[in-house]
């Protein structure tokens, strides 16, 4: 089982619409959980951490955290075209920061 | 401030040579990392490092792969003798906290040296 997974895309919407991401984690004591986005041929770069359960807004970008359930969530609401990227969760457990395999989002306008 | 420094950018080899990464962490960065990330994948931990420490390295490949951190600045990961799958993006980060570094999560990435292995 891997310890981070996320659904697999590449989801397309629509310019204005809500793009739903969804992730799991295997280590039920994982502790902080992060949202990284990654543009084609760049490097990850964060855009949220959520530490407990409930919502976190920041911006359009809305992450939610079920620890009972294991997963993590991401929406981003108002989707604009500079969305169009692959999104990374990635979970922090024994001192380490392990990553899923991304979700590629492509908006269009 | 400057960025997490990478080189070389890109490589090209044969099999069963051998190669080397650089990186340079921002100044005053505490903890640094190597990630592997192969195309379609997201990025795997090789090694992490706190000060000149390794605090893991449980899925470095050590019969090919190798690393240092010199006086716990900077780092320099070799692959020798390089097989085809190595072929990925190589990408070194820094955090400012020491472990555990998922306190924030944020990692600082470099540009990645992309290797392809012929």
């Amino acid at each position: 089982q891997k310890e981070v997974e996320q659904n697999s895309g590449p989801l397309s919407v629509p310019e204005g619409a809500i793009a739903s991401l969804n992730c799991t984690y295997s280590d039920r004591g994982s502790q902080s959980f992060f949202w990284y986005r990654q543009y084609s041929g760049k490097s990850p770069e964060l855009i949220m951490s959520i530490y407990s359960n409930g919502d976190k807004e920041d911006g359009r970008f809305t992450a939610q955290l079920n620890k009972a359930s294991q997963y993590v969530s991401l929406l981003i609401r108002d989707s604009q075209p500079s969305d169009s990227a692959t999104y990374l969760c990635a979970v922090h457990s024994d001192y380490k920061l392990s990553f899923g395999a991304g979700t590629t989002v492509t908006v269009r306008a | 401030e400057a960025g997490v420094a990478q080189s070389p950018r890109y490589k090209i080899i044969e099999k069963r040579q051998s190669v080397a990464f650089w990186c340079n962490p921002i100044s005053g960065h505490a903890t640094l990392y190597w990630y592997q990330q192969i195309l379609g994948q997201g990025p795997k931990l090789l090694i992490q490092f706190q000060n000149n420490g390794v605090v893991d390295d449980s899925q470095l490949p050590k019969d090919r792969f190798s690393a240092e951190r010199l006086k716990g600045v900077d780092s320099t990961l070799k692959i020798q003798p390089a097989k085809l799958e190595d072929s990925a993006v190589y990408l070194c980060a820094s955090s400012p906290r020491g472990s555990p570094a998922g306190v924030t999560g944020e990692l600082f990435f470099g540009e990645g040296s992309r290797l392809t292995v012929l």
